[in-house]
């Protein structure tokens, strides 16, 4: 079974710091890793996902993500972040469901407060 | 422009009613999922359908039934058997079934408060 752990519920960072959001994850077959935002009050909007390939994604906003098969990790950063980043940030894992399609089952969030 | 619609965006319930939430897509996508979202939990997947006709339960089913009656259409009846309905429900799509590798679009959530 999949799961994700994202170690801090809330991170506090000023403005044009950088920052880093943990995620790890546990899966018995091959991985597919997803980072979603919510704005409040939002539904999720993707910010990047993994696939395959090139171990560093890039995404939207100017976050991306570092796959690392090792520490079974995919840690979202941003060299410098703005007000607008403001947000909750959510880490996923893909896995086949019974009878086809799929399931993402998801970190319990990471609350990202940009303060000036 | 394409996308997923919930409807309404607030709602409010008294306890023993049960209460339907609209989800609408027009993105021609085959599979569908409703989670529920509470604080400090993440998402969890209450039902999914991967076609018209077909649903089946997620983690949590107990006090919610759904219908797929329409490829665009996936609605969500919050019945009064489940004794912590409020949350933040959220409804999501897929382009292509079976595909692990596609990520969901969801739509803008409806807040389902009991009162």
């Amino acid at each position: 079974a999949q799961s994700v752990t994202q170690l801090d519920s809330q991170v506090p960072v000023f403005e044009e710091a950088p920052v880093e959001l943990r995620c790890n994850y546990s899966s018995s077959v091959s991985v597919y890793l997803f980072w979603y935002v919510q704005y409040p009050n939002q539904g999720l909007q993707l910010l990047l996902k993994y696939l395959s390939g090139s171990t560093l994604v890039k995404g939207i906003n100017g976050f991306e993500a570092e796959f690392n098969k090792s520490q079974t990790s995919f840690h979202l950063r941003k060299p410098s972040v703005h007000i607008s980043d403001t947000a909750e940030y959510f880490c996923a894992v893909s896995a086949s469901l019974t009878g086809g399609g799929n399931k993402l089952t998801f970190g319990t969030g990471t609350q990202l407060k940009v303060e000036l | 422009d394409g996308g997923i619609t919930q409807s309404p965006k607030y709602l409010f319930r008294k306890e023993g009613q049960n209460v339907t939430l609209s989800c609408e897509q027009n993105l021609n996508h085959d599979a569908m999922y409703w989670y529920r979202q509470d604080p400090g939990q993440g998402l969890r997947l209450i039902y999914y359908s991967q076609i018209v006709n077909d649903f089946q339960k997620g983690d949590i089913a107990e006090g919610y039934s759904v219908s797929r009656e329409k490829k665009e259409s996936f609605p969500l009846t919050v019945t009064s058997a489940q004794k912590n309905p409020t949350a933040f429900y959220l409804c999501a799509s897929l382009p292509r079934q079976g595909a692990l590798y596609n990520e969901q679009f969801f739509g803008p959530g409806t807040r389902l408060t009991v009162l």
